[in-house]
Order: structure tokens, then C-alpha cells, then sequence
């Protein structure tokens, strides 16, 4: 199975940008997807593919890959970007899951 | 409106059973890719199993031989029937609809989740 590596907590400015890395081999083959959780809620999907956002998702979010790291850019954060913020991807068997560590957003 | 109710956690004995159930609205189970994803109280999310469209069924390394993810096109409801649970498995069990492509996946809807304790 594959694993995929966030760092742990990041923090930005309000109305700044912040960048989220995840990091895996999977991600040589797959594309990841960005999940946001808040505290007692269920994760919303906030980027697919190469860099898509579902139909409700500010487009200060946005999706990128290289090689083995795909990143989560929030361009002009906002304080209700504040959350748990998890990578997710395909496994080298292309028939499991796997999820991102994890990264705590906090916006000062 | 896509909606997806999962039930069936609780409070279970260490080597006990339990059943979860998805009842989702707003499109067809069977139609779709179906998954469990778990999170234990403060830690990150775990993907626990999925069934395709066809019929085929993957689970987590942690989980094989004990789980068994199932669906009934009838009650288009998604299940997840968990043996021999041990500590381990106390978790918020989410169900979640996945999109599968040859370059990825993701999951556009999820359920509000069930609790899973287990202790004794």
C-alpha cells in the first residue's frame, strides 16, 4: 500500500496564500483529491483531477501536481478556510484508497 | 438532492459484530462506486473498503477478513458488516460516494457519519 505525507499544520494571514503539499509515489500515477474538515462535520470535497472544483467551492481553491507532490493552494484565505485539510488518492494497485496524514489550516 | 443516512454504530464488545447501514437518496447505489471511510476520535481520515459498480469489493489491509461491504439495489442502501471488532476499529464510519476515472478518484458525497465504539 502507498502513503501519503502533509505536513502537519500550516498558518497564513488572513487574505494571504497559503500552499499544502501532499506527497506520495501513488501520486505519479494519479491525480489526488483535497477533502476540508471541520470540527464534528463530514469532509467536503473541495478539488478533483487536475483542477476542478465542485459546483459551491470558492475559486480561491485551487489544484496542482508534479511528480510525486500534489498541492492545495488557497489564494486570499479566509477565515471560515480554517480546517483539517486531507490529500487522497489511489494506491500503486489502483483498487484502494489512501488519505493524506493531514494538515491543520489555521488563518491568524 | 444526493443524500446518504448512514446507521448502525454503537457501543460493541471487543470480538462483537455490528452492521452499518447507508440509505442514500438521490441516485442509484448499485449505479455507483461505494466507500467506507473511518476517523478515530482525533486522528485522521482511513479508507476502509470499497464496492464498484460491478460488483468487486477492495478493503484496507487493517479490515480484510473481518469487514465485508455489501449493498441491496432493492433498499438502494449500502452496508458494511464488521466482525471480530477490536479496539482499534472505535471510529466515526463515514460512507461516501466515489467517482472512479483511469487517472483518479474522488468522493462528491458523504454521509454526516456513525460511531463505532468498541470497549468493553
Amino acid at each position: 500500500s502507498s502513503e501519503l505525507t502533509q505536513d502537519p499544520a500550516v498558518s497564513v494571514a488572513l487574505g494571504q496564500t497559503v500552499r499544502i503539499t501532499c506527497q506520495g509515489d501513488s501520486l505519479r500515477s494519479y491525480y489526488a483529491s483535497w477533502y476540508q474538515q471541520k470540527p464534528g462535520q463530514a469532509p467536503v470535497l473541495v478539488i478533483y483531477g487536475k483542477n476542478n472544483r465542485p459546483s459551491g467551492i470558492p475559486d480561491r481553491f485551487s489544484g496542482s501536481s508534479s511528480g510525486n507532490t500534489a498541492s492545495l493552494t488557497i489564494t486570499g484565505a479566509q477565515a471560515e478556510d480554517e480546517a483539517d485539510y486531507y490529500c487522497n488518492s489511489r494506491d500503486s494497485s489502483g483498487n484502494h484508497g489512501v488519505f493524506g496524514t493531514g494538515t491543520k489550516v489555521t488563518v491568524l | 438532492e444526493v443524500q446518504l443516512v448512514e446507521s448502525g454504530g454503537g457501543l460493541v464488545q471487543p470480538g462483537g459484530s455490528l452492521r452499518l447501514s447507508c440509505a442514500a437518496s438521490g441516485f442509484t447505489v448499485s449505479s455507483n462506486y461505494m466507500s467506507w471511510v473511518r476517523q478515530a476520535p482525533g486522528k485522521g481520515l482511513e479508507w476502509v473498503s470499497v464496492i464498484y459498480s460491478g460488483g468487486s469489493t477492495y478493503y484496507a489491509d487493517s479490515v480484510k477478513g473481518r469487514f465485508t461491504i455489501s449493498r441491496d439495489n432493492s433498499k438502494n442502501t449500502l452496508y458494511l458488516q464488521m466482525n471480530s471488532l477490536r479496539a482499534e476499529d472505535t471510529a466515526v464510519y463515514y460512507c461516501a460516494r466515489e467517482w472512479g476515472y483511469s487517472y483518479g478518484s474522488h468522493f462528491d458525497y458523504w454521509g454526516q457519519g456513525t460511531l463505532v465504539t468498541v470497549s468493553s
